[in-house]
């Protein structure tokens, strides 16, 4: 069956400290690849998305950056992180194929302090 | 930017009542998906509608869709307290590469 896993849950960081979020899919291939972050009570900015290995797409600038070294790994990263970094930051694949829904992981809380 | 708006922002019903929540966007799409969210989880994927469809049915569910006035609506038939979540409609206006752009999102609390 086809998962998606996200970790950590749960993150508090200073600010100026690095940032390492990753998300990896299983039971599929080459899917499309999300991060999305969602600020409290508000929707969901996409902030990155890749249709393939070393392929990524940006689509808000801002001092984080994405990669994906494998087809089913995708990894969220900040050299430092700022207050505004807050956020739930939510991973989500979509199978090219049927091209039917995102399916979400089960989001990352961090709080930058 | 947010493609979807939707309406109400917040809407409290009784159980067994039906829910009808609203959206709007504002340039044209491929498809449009309704999205559910628990507090403090991730999104759930409901329903999408395409373009050139104009109603879809799921279970409990029923999506309308009318490009010309650029809006849907998601109505939830007898509902359970257990729908009790955030509902978000989703627009796919890309070419090739689908990119989602959310709305804010409406609260729905059902009342047992």
């Amino acid at each position: 069956s086809q998962t998606i896993h996200q970790w950590p849950a749960t993150l508090v960081q200073p600010v100026g400290s690095p940032l390492s979020l990753e998300c990896t899919v299983e039971g599929t291939s080459n899917p499309n690849l999300y991060w999305y972050r969602q600020a409290a009570g508000r929707g969901l900015q996409l902030l990155f998305y890749s249709v393939g290995i070393g392929q990524i797409s940006s689509e808000v600038p801002q001092n984080l950056s994405a990669s994906r070294p494998q087809d089913r790994q995708f990894i969220l990263s900040s050299k430092k992180l700022l207050l505004s970094d807050s956020g739930f930051y939510l991973c989500a694949w979509l199978d090219r194929k049927t091209n039917y829904g995102y399916t979400f992981g089960s989001g990352t809380r961090l709080t930058v302090v | 930017s947010q493609q979807g708006e939707e309406d109400p922002q917040a809407l409290s019903i009784q159980e067994g009542e039906n829910a009808t929540m609203n959206c709007s966007y504002k340039t044209s799409i491929n498809n449009l998906q309704w999205y559910r969210q628990n507090s403090g989880r991730g999104l759930v994927h409901l329903i999408l509608i395409r373009s050139n469809e104009r109603e879809k049915h799921s279970g409990r569910l029923r999506v309308t869709l009318d490009t010309s006035k650029k809006s849907s609506s998601l109505l939830i038939t007898a509902s359970r307290a257990a729908d009790t979540a955030s509902y978000f409609c989703a627009t796919d206006a890309s070419g090739a590469n689908s990119k989602l752009t959310f709305g804010k999102g409406i609260t729905l609390s059902v009342r047992p």
